[in-house]
């Protein structure tokens, strides 16, 4: 088992340029998220998604979207990057989410820049 | 303002020195989690306390969750260098509600 892969690993971006985060997951795991980490701010809940064709808006969900057409990807497009989405992204997943108090399982991170 | 606050931010201590990192918040969560994570990777699970006053120990490392479920520890017995790195609580109340993190050292 891959786990939890994200790509890219590093990313620089010019403001108002967009993209997509890639996000995949080979544990036939239901949930699935996408965090950011700010140097003194822990991890911040962007998106979720409970089952394929559902997703939800997290903590800090402007300028994101997520789509989920099938349980192993979950992809995050930034819609026209601005110098505040420079961060350290994180996707995670598990069986059945927070409530059961299930293993979140994270990828290694993309670390973006946005100038 | 953090809902989770964890205490302290930074901490540099000697090889076989004690430690304990704190966790507290007013609101009362289901369950905690902490992690730990090394530079250039993601968040890794130590363990995971449901239980008010639940203890549990991983080698050198004892985990408390508070009678109220609303705070926690991690005390590290006898640091060595290999626990250093970034650790995190996380609180559970529907999503994952976490700590801003503290980064240990442990010099040899």
């Amino acid at each position: 088992n891959a786990g939890v892969t994200q790509t890219p690993k590093f990313q620089v971006l010019k403001t108002g340029q967009s993209m997509t985060l890639q996000c995949a997951q080979d544990m036939n795991h239901e949930y699935m998220s996408w965090y950011r980490q700010d140097p003194g701010m822990g991890l911040r809940l962007i998106h979720y998604s409970v089952g394929a064709g559902i997703t939800d808006q997290g903590e800090v969900p402007n300028g994101y979207n997520v789509s989920r057409s099938t349980t192993e990807d979950f992809p995050l497009r930034l819609l026209s990057a601005a110098p505040s989405q420079t961060s350290v992204y994180f996707c995670a997943s598990s069986y059945s989410g927070p409530r059961g108090a299930d293993t979140q399982y994270f990828g290694p991170g993309t670390r973006l820049t946005v100038l | 303002t953090q809902l989770l606050e964890q205490s302290p931010q930074f901490l540099s201590i000697q090889e076989g020195e004690n430690l304990t990192v704190y966790c507290n918040s007013s609101s009362v969560f289901s369950s905690l989690q902490w992690y730990r994570q090394e530079p250039g990777e993601g968040p890794v699970l130590l363990v995971t306390v449901v239980t008010g006053g639940e203890v549990k120990k991983l080698k050198r490392l004892t985990f408390q969750f508070g009678d109220a479920r609303k705070d926690s520890s991690l005390h590290i017995t006898a640091a060595q260098p290999g626990d250093t790195g970034l650790y995190l609580c996380a609180g559970v109340r529907g999503k994952l509600i976490f700590g801003q993190g503290t980064e240990l050292s442990v010099k040899p």
